[in-house]
């Protein structure tokens, strides 16, 4: 069974300090890993995906599949980056589990 | 293009009454999923569909939950008799497929309040 964990509910920075949003997941293939982000009153909406190893909006994730991990990074968080952030396995031709999801907020 | 839409976007009910959601994916997308998200905690997939046909239900309670994609489009979801412990945001979303790299499309989800 796949599963995904993020272990921080909430996370609060200052505005131009680092961020990290941790994400484990176990599974037992080959997982597509993604970040899911949901600001006040919207859609959730996808982040990124770890396959197309890109930078969306400073944000980065890397798969590390000897940690099982797949924590999203930014270097200088933004006040417009607070949301909510989902972590989320897709196993082909299978469902798409998310993690509990983790709330950012970043102070002025 | 157009989005993923859902109706209605709040309905509150009595326990034991009877509810049904709608939802209309973005045109071409073979791949439909509901999930349910309870406050406070991740999405949770109740069923996938590939066109009309279901793909996973594994966590659908069924004694109470069903759902119908006719004609691979649209979709309803239907409780009944709905619990206290059915509120929570019912999302709909779309992909194009299930294969690799796929995006899922979210509506804006319907808020349940079962009283």
């Amino acid at each position: 069974a796949q599963r995904v964990t993020q272990p921080e509910k909430l996370l609060s920075v200052f505005k131009g300090a680092p961020v990290e949003l941790k994400c484990n997941y176990s599974y037992s293939g080959s997982p597509e890993l993604f970040w899911y982000v949901q600001y006040s009153r919207q859609r959730l909406q996808l982040l990124l995906r770890h396959i197309s190893r890109e930078s969306i909006k400073g944000f980065t994730a890397d798969l590390n599949k000897g940690e099982t991990s797949f924590h999203l990074k930014k270097p200088f968080a933004q006040e417009e980056d607070s949301a909510m952030y989902y972590c989320a396995l897709h196993a082909s031709g299978s469902r798409l589990t998310f993690g509990e999801g983790t709330q950012l907020t970043v102070n002025p | 293009e157009a989005g993923v839409a859902q109706s209605p976007r709040y309905k509150i009910i009595e326990k034991r009454q009877s509810v049904a959601f709608w939802c209309n994916p973005i045109s071409g997308h073979a791949t439909l999923y509901w999930y349910q998200q309870i406050l406070g905690q991740g999405p949770k997939l109740l069923i996938q569909f590939q066109n009309n046909g279901v793909v996973d239900d594994s966590q659908l309670p069924k004694d109470r939950f069903s759902a119908e994609r006719l004609k691979g489009v649209d979709s309803t979801l239907k409780i009944q008799p709905a619990k206290l412990e059915d509120s929570a945001v019912y999302l709909c979303a779309s992909s194009f497929w299930t294969g690799m790299n796929t995006e899922a499309f979210f509506g804006q989800g319907t808020r349940l309040t079962v009283v």
